[in-house]
């Protein structure tokens, strides 16, 4: 039973535009969720996070939006780069600070 | 500053044959360690994590192993490998505060 949901395997957007990436959760003790960026063949990089008594985080071109009540959440990046093509996990956490990943999202940046 | 070095970066071994990924890391103490898995078409998924010297939790029944013989060093381990057991292994490391930091990983190709 997957806990993150990552519904959209892949994603392309046009060089400039908004790139929204959405991941769904089903454990409401997820206290703290993350976005991890992973290039082909190496290991995933921390991107941005937010905790769960937040709505909003934001970091310069990247901006994570949680919606509680919904149990989604979503990470905006304006304007899209070629260097955002990548795979995004979404990834949540409880206290004791294991993290369970969603399977990712390939974003395409078309130029 | 941190690091954490994980190799081999990638191995190809027979089916039945024994197996020992190293994860090590530097500039910390004590941290909290992790394995995880990255099978074809799915998410990265945890295997086992370690909060200190010799405590070592399994969170998926499997052929694995792992071991903490050292306070910043992780094993993950077999003693005979399956075509199943194929995927790219990420170690990770955490201080206990938000995110994390993996490691460049070992794609394993059992054959």
């Amino acid at each position: 039973d997957q806990q993150v949901k990552q519904n959209s395997p892949s994603l392309s957007v046009q060089e400039g535009r908004i790139s929204i990436l959405n991941c769904d959760y089903t454990n409401s003790m997820f206290d703290y969720f993350l976005w991890y960026k992973k290039y082909p063949a190496e290991g995933p990089t921390f991107l941005i996070s937010i905790s769960s008594i937040k709505d909003k985080n934001e970091d310069g071109r990247f901006t994570v939006f949680l919606n509680k009540s919904a149990k989604h959440l979503s990470l905006h990046i304006v304007p899209s780069q070629p260097g955002d093509s990548a795979v995004y996990f979404c990834a949540a956490s409880e206290e004791d600070d294991k993290i369970i990943f969603g399977k990712g999202t390939r974003l395409h940046i078309l130029p | 500053s941190q690091t954490i070095h994980q190799w081999p970066a990638t191995l190809v071994q027979p089916v039945g044959s024994p197996l020992s990924l190293e994860c090590t890391v530097e500039g910390t103490s004590n941290p909290n360690l992790y394995w995880y898995r990255q099978a074809a078409g799915r998410g990265l998924q945890l295997l086992f994590y370690s909060v200190g010297i010799g405590q070592i939790s399994s969170e998926v029944p499997q052929n694995l192993s792992a071991s903490r013989p050292q306070d910043r060093q992780f094993i993950l381990s077999s003693k005979k490998l399956l075509l199943s057991d194929s995927g790219f292994y990420l170690c990770a490391w955490s201080s206990g505060a938000w995110g994390y930091t993996f490691g460049s990983g070992t794609r394993l190709t059992v054959v």
